[in-house]
């Protein structure tokens, strides 16, 4: 299994700062029709997980263009500039290349 | 608006078998994957299961193969997932999720919670 290897654990953050956040995996992402399938999700307190980045780079429907992803092979960072309260959580970045499909084990967002 | 919605968690006995149901609305379900994913009270995501478009094939990691089989009902807009032989480690919150082929889920449940004890 492709193990995602998160860093940090958890951050504290001052509104308005910014943070990155780090996902490497044991094995390349790059599928062999070309596409890297790295995504990173949010869950908020009591909510569910939401997707924000798709396929390193791309973001989701409504996310913010303050969140931003990058990358490739096996080393992934998700920065984000000038956070918000509602930015508050903990992030999971998660890969689609190859069976089964694992998650890092999450990144918790704090305020300072 | 893409909505998902999960029923059937609740209390279950090591050993015994319970289903999880899904209805899907917003969007036409028969054109996506649609994917299980659990998460164990106070840790992190893992995938449980996936099902194709068309409910040709099923995919499932190790934790689950032989005893959790995905399925779906494309003129009820509904995914479900049976659960047989249920375990303590079973217990989690199963979210059902929308998949864009195996790549990732963009749209999440609410969740359901399944608790797996004597």
């Amino acid at each position: 299994d492709v193990v995602m290897t998160q860093t940090p654990v958890s951050m504290s953050v001052s509104l308005g700062g910014q943070v990155s956040i780090s996902c490497r995996s044991s094995q390349s992402l790059v599928h062999n029709n070309g596409n890297t399938y790295l995504s990173w999700y949010i869950q908020k307190p009591s909510q569910s997980p939401q997707l924000l980045i798709y396929k390193v780079s791309n973001r989701f429907s409504g996310i913010s263009d303050r969140f931003s992803g990058s990358g490739s092979g096996t080393d992934f960072t998700l920065k984000i500039s000038r956070v918000e309260p509602d930015d508050l959580g903990v992030y999971y970045c998660g890969q689609g290349t190859q069976y089964p499909n694992t998650f890092g084990a999450g990144t918790k967002l704090e305020l300072k | 608006e893409v909505q998902l919605v999960e029923s059937g968690g609740g209390l279950v006995q090591p050993g015994r078998s319970l289903k999880l149901s899904c209805v899907a609305s917003g969007f036409t379900f028969n054109n996506y994957w649609m994917t299980w994913i659990r998460q164990a009270p106070g840790k992190g995501l893992e995938w449980v299961a996936s099902i194709t478009n068309t409910g040709g094939s099923t995919y499932y990691p190790d934790s689950v193969k032989g005893r959790f089989t995905i399925s779906r009902d494309n003129a009820k807009s509904t995914l479900y997932l049976q659960m047989n032989s249920l375990r303590s480690e079973d217990t989690a919150t199963y979210y059902c999720t929308r998949a864009t082929g195996r790549g990732y889920f963009d749209y999440w449940g609410q969740g359901v919670m399944v608790t797996v004890s004597s």
